[in-house]
């Protein structure tokens, strides 16, 4: 069964920054791409970025680019989004997902994680 | 960057109404277009992907057609576990997803 746990979500200030984790099962993670996606309180849905398999090629949305470093660790079956400088419109619940490859749907999702951004 | 949008935003049904949702994109997809059902508080679920097939486990009351830039989520006959946010996104190009459409009681 493919899981997807995400973990590190929280309160932080603007400006400040945070790790998320998503931690996977049930499938071969290194053959998957990996992408977080966000919806803010009451909003649809906002692809935030993803990753290859091996992790060598990354890709952002505009509103994220420069502030945002996703990564994988294969050997651990875990992806990350490093977010930095964050503001008040960055708060939202954060899901991860994956897909077959890079030109795919999002097969399956976590349960997400909430970061809030205020002071 | 390709914009998809949905139409209608709500749309308010009653059990064993055929409902249908619009989604267009700016520009030509092919294809390549997914829909996802979500219910309050919880992840996204998907339902159809490449514009019309049926993901594995989802009833046969749902169906998606369409290509280039028009595209269409049916439900042949509303149940009441289907009331829910449906959103369609595209993968042509990076990935972008309609703002949504609630299906609501009538």
């Amino acid at each position: 069964e493919v899981q997807l746990l995400e973990s590190g979500g929280g309160l932080v200030q603007p400006g400040g920054s945070l790790r998320l984790s998503c931690a996977a099962s049930g499938f071969s993670f290194s053959s998957y791409a990996m992408s977080w996606v966000r919806q803010a309180p009451g909003k649809g849905l906002e692809w935030v970025s993803t990753i290859s398999g091996s992790g060598g090629s990354t890709y952002y949305a505009d509103s994220v680019k420069g502030r945002f470093t996703v990564s994988r660790d294969n050997s651990k079956n875990t992806l990350y989004v490093q977010m930095i400088s964050l503001r008040a419109e960055d708060t939202a619940v954060y899901y991860c997902a994956n897909s077959w490859g890079l030109q795919y749907y999002f097969d399956y999702w976590g349960q997400g994680t909430l970061v809030t951004v205020s002071s | 960057d390709i914009q998809m949008t949905q139409s209608p935003s709500t749309l308010s049904a009653s059990v064993g109404d055929r409902v249908t949702i619009t989604c267009r994109a700016s520009q030509s997809i092919s294809n390549w277009l997914a829909w996802y059902q979500q219910k309050p508080g919880k992840a996204p679920k998907l339902l159809i992907y490449k514009s019309s097939s049926l993901e594995s486990g989802v009833p046969s009351r749902f169906s998606g057609s369409g290509s280039g830039t028009e595209f269409t989520l049916t439900i042949s006959s509303l149940q009441p576990d289907d009331f829910a946010t449906y959103y369609c996104q595209q993968y042509n190009s990076y990935w972008t997803f309609g703002q949504g459409t609630k299906v609501e009681i009538k």
